[in-house]
């Protein structure tokens, strides 16, 4: 079964650009998970969509947005790129609630 | 607000020897509890999950203890191996309906020296 897959796995935007990312979960899982890590916040919870709604949100400003498809794969997308956006961004799946299972995640650079 | 705190931040031994790692949060009220590998640069493997029902959990040379009353969780890691550098961070759900966000750890840098 394959893992999670995000695309691309490295970006190099400039301020002010707005950017989208891409995960498509494990099979069979409908629960999507956006973080970003970055060295001085570590990992922080963006939001998860279930069944295409949005069931949680972190503390990001309006920005960061996503969505889900009715396949499950999720896309998040950072309007209007600041520097301090520069983070790796990781997208987990899971079934039922149990394990969470991250992809590789996509690397953004803003300059 | 929940919150946790891994120690040490890094922490390098010899091979072949046993550690342990170890996790607080702030807030007994959780779903569950799942430590994670990091390798630099890449994204998380999961290691361990524990309900909140559960005590331990063991995979191989690992082994996950979860005392929710005192929120103290601990990762034991058996004859240590150069393979096992790497981050380790440990995860907690909330109990929260429905939600799947995880709080995490700063993470604890483990080098195994051959």
């Amino acid at each position: 079964k394959a893992g999670v897959t995000q695309t691309p796995r490295y970006l190099i935007k400039t301020r002010g650009q707005q950017v989208t990312l891409s995960c498509s979960p494990i099979s069979g899982h409908r629960s999507v998970s956006w973080y970003q890590q970055t060295p001085g916040q570590g990992l922080q919870f963006l939001f998860e969509y279930f069944s295409e709604t949005q069931r949680n949100k972190g503390n990001f400003p309006g920005r960061f947005s996503g969505r889900q498809f009715s396949n499950s794969r999720s896309e998040m997308n950072v309007s209007t790129l600041e520097l301090g956006d520069s983070a790796l961004y990781l997208c987990a799946s899971s079934f039922l609630g149990n394990i969470q299972y991250f992809g590789a995640g996509t690397r953004l650079s803003v300059l | 607000k929940q919150e946790v705190t891994q120690i040490p931040a890094a922490l390098s031994v010899p091979e072949g020897e046993n550690l342990v790692l170890n996790c607080s949060f702030t807030d007994s009220a959780i779903y569950n509890l799942q430590w994670f590998r990091q390798d630099p640069g890449k994204g998380l493997t999961s290691l361990l999950l524990i309900q909140s029902s559960q005590r331990e959990q063991t995979s191989g040379r690992l082994n996950a203890s979860l005392d929710k009353s005192s929120g103290r969780s601990t990762l034991y890691i058996a004859a240590s191996q150069p393979g096992d550098s790497a981050t380790y961070l440990c995860a907690v759900r909330p109990l929260l309906q429905g939600a799947q966000k995880l709080v995490f750890g700063q993470g604890t840098r483990l080098t195994i020296n051959p």
